[in-house]
């Protein structure tokens, strides 16, 4: 079974522009959460999604948003970037909720 | 929100020797899961691990619930376990899981 693939895995824009992420995951698997992983704020959850819904959100302003479209893969867009959206944007997925998550390899991403 | 606390924050080990990381939380939690994440930034999932003991090969863990702790125990230590080991928590009211800040492990040969 393929695991969790996230696109693109690197990613360098500029401040003020806008990023979309994609992630896959493991076929069968509904819920698909989003983190940001920074050297100064560790690993901090965005948002999860489960049957294109999104059931919880973390604090994040709203630049950040996120959907899941039917077939449970998910697309998280950053707009008007800053320097500090600079991160490794990792995804999860998982069977119904966060009982064992199962992570792509991230996106990195570098705002200049 | 739940409080997630892991230490030590740092380990140095010699190739072979044991150790225990602890992970404390501050509320009640619906899961807890053990993380190893490799020096190319990849999660790996160790432990599913709300209550009780599990194993796998040279790692195990543990989750006291009622006392809000678990431990990982990694014994015969390998240069390959070097990395981060996290730690991660739902909160009861389900999906929004909390990160400690980690455990930067290193194995020396």
């Amino acid at each position: 079974k393929a695991g969790v693939t996230q696109t693109p895995r690197y990613l360098i824009k500029t401040r003020g522009q806008q990023v979309t992420l994609s992630c896959s995951p493991i076929s069968g698997h509904r819920s698909v959460s989003w983190y940001q992983q920074t050297p100064g704020q560790g690993l901090q959850f965005l948002f999860e999604y489960f049957s294109e819904t999104q059931r919880n959100k973390g604090n994040f302003p709203g630049r950040f948003s996120g959907r899941q479209f039917s077939n449970s893969r998910s697309e998280m867009n950053v707009s008007t970037l800053e320097l500090g959206d600079s991160a490794l944007y990792l995804c999860a997925s998982s069977l119904f909720d966060a009982e064992t998550q199962y992570f792509g390899p991230g996106t990195r991403l570098l705002v200049l | 929100g739940i409080q997630v606390e892991q230490s030590p924050p740092d380990l140095i080990l010699q190739e072979g020797a044991n150790s225990t990381l602890r992970c404390n939380f501050s509320d009640s939690v619906n899961n807890l899961q053990w993380f190893h994440q490799n020096p190319w930034g990849q999660l790996i999932n160790l432990f599913y691990i709300p209550s009780g003991t599990k194993q796998n090969g040279r790692l195990s863990a543990t989750t006291v619930a009622t006392e809000r702790y678990s431990l990982l125990y990694i014994s015969s230590s390998q240069t390959t376990d070097s990395g981060v080991y996290f730690c991660a928590v739902s909160d009861t009211g389900g999906f929004k899981t909390i990160f400690g800040a980690g455990t930067r492990l290193f194995v020396k040969a």
